[in-house]
């Protein structure tokens, strides 16, 4: 298994431009999550799905923020418009409802 | 999730075992003590987990006290790959991925 794909693995944007970043869980997981990761604020839960329904999305810090599921094997994070305080990495990870989860490489986001 | 306590640094020697606690006094009977730790620019990933009894995989150990209040993650013989923050984190078992990652422990294992 190939684990948890992300790309772009890195993405320099500029600001106001719109960012997508993309997510494909492992095979047979129901539950997929996006996470952002700063020095100030550590790891951050941001959104996530079950069944490709999302669950809870308190974490999304405002409404430039969007997430998506289409299916059961692919998820966005959409930024729009981004904003230099956006640069962060951002990781996706999958899991079934017990056990453990499992992270992918991440994409780091700067914006300029 | 419970909330833990974790010191913020730890050095060890290669070779020797990394003894990595974390406090967990709120922890709630049906939650269970999960490890996972980062390396460098890497995704979180997961070492280990357990509810009350002590276990045991290829990559640690993990050892709850009784009161199930604390736990310590164990590294038998650390090598330079394992230095990496390590996070302790108390949840249930369903919704695996929704975790409150703390600061955790930065592990440097020096030669």
């Amino acid at each position: 298994d190939a684990g948890v794909i992300q790309s772009p693995r890195h993405e320099v944007t500029e600001m106001g431009q719109e960012v997508t970043l993309r997510c494909k869980p492992i095979s047979g997981h129901n539950s997929l999550f996006w996470y952002r990761q700063t020095m100030m604020r550590g790891l951050e839960l941001l959104i996530y799905f079950n069944n490709n329904v999302p669950i809870d999305d308190s974490g999304m810090p405002e409404d430039r923020f969007s997430a998506k599921m289409p299916n059961a094997s692919f998820s966005t994070l959409k930024i729009q418009p981004s904003e230099p305080r956006d640069s962060a990495v951002y990781f996706c990870a999958s899991s079934n409802p017990t056990g453990r989860a499992f992270f992918g490489q991440g994409t780091r986001l700067t914006v300029v | 999730d419970a909330k833990t306590t974790q010191p913020p640094s730890m050095d060890c020697a290669e070779g020797r075992a990394a003894n990595l606690p974390c406090n967990h006094s709120t922890i709630s009977g049906n939650e269970y003590v999960y490890w996972y730790r980062q390396i460098h620019s890497q995704g979180p990933q997961y070492i280990i987990h357990g509810l009350k009894n002590n276990e045991t995989n290829e990559m640690a150990s993990l050892i709850i006290t009784e009161d199930r209040k604390s736990s310590t993650l164990i590294l038998p013989h650390a090598t330079l790959r394992d230095t990496a923050v390590y996070y302790c984190i108390v949840r249930g078992n369903t919704n695996a991925g929704k975790s409150t990652f703390g600061d955790g422990t930065t592990l440097t294992v020096k030669p």
